[in-house]
């Protein structure tokens, strides 16, 4: 069967610090994947997706950056983290685009 | 363009009680609906879907119909348990792309729906 991992599962940074949150699947190749994040008191939206290794697209133009290293990981990353960065990002992950999308157990990030 | 609306929370009932969570879409081409469920401090479950136009998802003793003529799929409940306090999320997934994009797979969620059960 299929698994997503995300860590850390909680992260407390500074202002002006690096960021680099990871997720991996399991039991399953190729698979689409997202980056959504989901601020206080708002709902989710879709930051980045890969449908394969080093392609990615942005959503929304932002302080962050996505990479694909290899086929199931996908990594979230910030030069310098601001203040409105805080939220709860959730990676989540298909088989293909008009597949059920499956979410990780997600990070909570706090910026002071 | 395409959003979800859902009903503002939160909602709170007692045990047993029947729950109705609504929502509505505006959507280009055909989409499909999709509930997903938040418990605290976790991440999103898939809790039901349904994919074309008069479809019931259901799971859990939770149902949702696919309604077209009225964009909507609200989310029901004929007895809830506190455990099913959670966030509850409607979602739509376009199946035509807008032109001159490709097929993301992009879900849009609408801002959530907190249920509180009470024994």
């Amino acid at each position: 069967s299929q698994t997503i991992h995300q860590w850390p599962a909680t992260l407390v940074q500074p202002v002006g610090s690096p960021l680099s949150l990871e997720c991996t699947v399991e039991g399953t190749s190729n698979p689409n994947l997202y980056w959504y994040r989901q601020a206080a008191g708002r709902g989710l939206q879709l930051l980045f997706y890969s449908v394969g290794i080093g392609q990615i697209s942005s959503e929304v133009p932002q302080n962050l950056s996505a990479s694909r290293p290899q086929d199931r990981q996908f990594i979230l990353s910030s030069k310098k983290l601001l203040l409105s960065d805080s939220g709860f990002y959730l990676c989540a992950w298909s088989a293909d685009w008009q597949e059920t999308q499956y979410f990780g157990p997600g990070t909570r990030l706090l910026v002071l | 363009g395409n959003s979800v609306t859902q009903m503002e929370g939160p909602v709170t009932l007692s045990e047993e009680a029947f729950l109705t969570i609504n929502c509505t879409y505006t959507a280009t081409g055909y989409p499909s609906l999709f509930w997903y469920v938040q418990y605290p401090g976790e991440g999103l479950q898939l809790l039901l879907k349904a994919t074309k136009a008069d479809d019931k998802g259901s799971n859990k003793g939770f149902e949702a119909t696919y309604r077209k003529e009225t964009t909507s799929f609200h989310l029901e409940k004929g007895s809830v348990q506190v455990s099913d306090s959670a966030v509850y999320f409607c979602a739509l997934r376009t199946y035509h792309p807008v032109e001159g994009s490709s097929n993301t797979g992009k879900l849009i969620f609408g801002q959530g729906t907190t249920l509180q059960v009470k024994p």
